[in-house]
């Protein structure tokens, strides 16, 4: 059953700590996306990579976030220095072509930051 | 204003009745839409996809497209205590990189 794994599932951390998820999205998906959830925004787009190749990541506050994709089975999204406006669901998600839609969602990692 | 608008409800109906989520969206040259099913503390699912003007219908689901009017919805028939979630409208641009955006999502409750 393909799908697309995030870790953590969870985590508590104190401002100021870096915070790294990561994500394997399905094997031979070329286009990887990572979305942030909060009640306020809903589902904000940070970045998304295909082929590796980061397309756009303007969604991201550039000053404290990074994301990259070191290889075909590896995203990862950091946090440094984490603030408690991070608080929120992670997702990362994938897809094998554009234009079709079909992302298939990670469960989240749900960040909480005190 | 945002790129893809829906109203955020609690859209409440009674079991049995039709459900009608609305969707507006900005950008013009946008081409593909859908719509997503997240239930709470669950990560979002594709239910629909239409890409032409008209209707698309899929069991109880029917989803509506005008592009003139920049306009998607989704009607659920027969409405069940298990479709109570939030639907969430996404839209693929027609800039560089064809990012998909999301709704804020509207709340469906269905009472039995």
């Amino acid at each position: 059953d393909a799908r697309v794994t995030q870790t953590p599932r969870h985590k508590v951390t104190e401002m100021g700590q870096e915070v790294t998820m990561r994500c394997q999205p399905i094997l031979g998906h070329n286009t990887v996306f990572w979305y942030r959830q909060t009640m306020m925004q809903g589902l904000e787009l940070l970045a998304y990579f295909r082929n590796r190749a980061p397309l756009d990541d303007s969604g991201m506050p550039k000053d404290r976030f990074s994301a990259e994709m070191p290889d075909a089975t590896l995203a990862t999204l950091k946090i440094q220095p984490s603030e408690p406006r991070d608080s929120a669901v992670y997702f990362c998600a994938s897809i094998d072509r554009v234009n079709t839609g079909e992302l298939f969602f990670g469960e989240g990692s749900r960040l909480t930051v005190l | 204003q945002k790129e893809v608008e829906q109203n955020s409800g609690p859209l409440s109906v009674p079991e049995g009745a039709i459900a009608s989520l609305n969707c507006t969206y900005s950008d013009r040259g946008s081409q593909s839409f859908f719509w997503y099913r997240q239930y709470s503390g669950k990560s979002p699912e594709l239910i629909m996809s239409i890409y032409s003007n008209g209707d698309k219908e899929d069991g109880r689901f029917t989803a509506q497209l005008n592009k003139a009017s920049q306009y998607v919805s989704l009607l659920i028939r027969d409405s069940q205590p298990s479709d109570s979630a939030t639907y969430l409208c996404a839209v693929y641009g027609s800039g560089g990189y064809n990012k998909l955006i999301f709704g804020a999502g509207t709340r469906l409750a269905v009472h039995p």
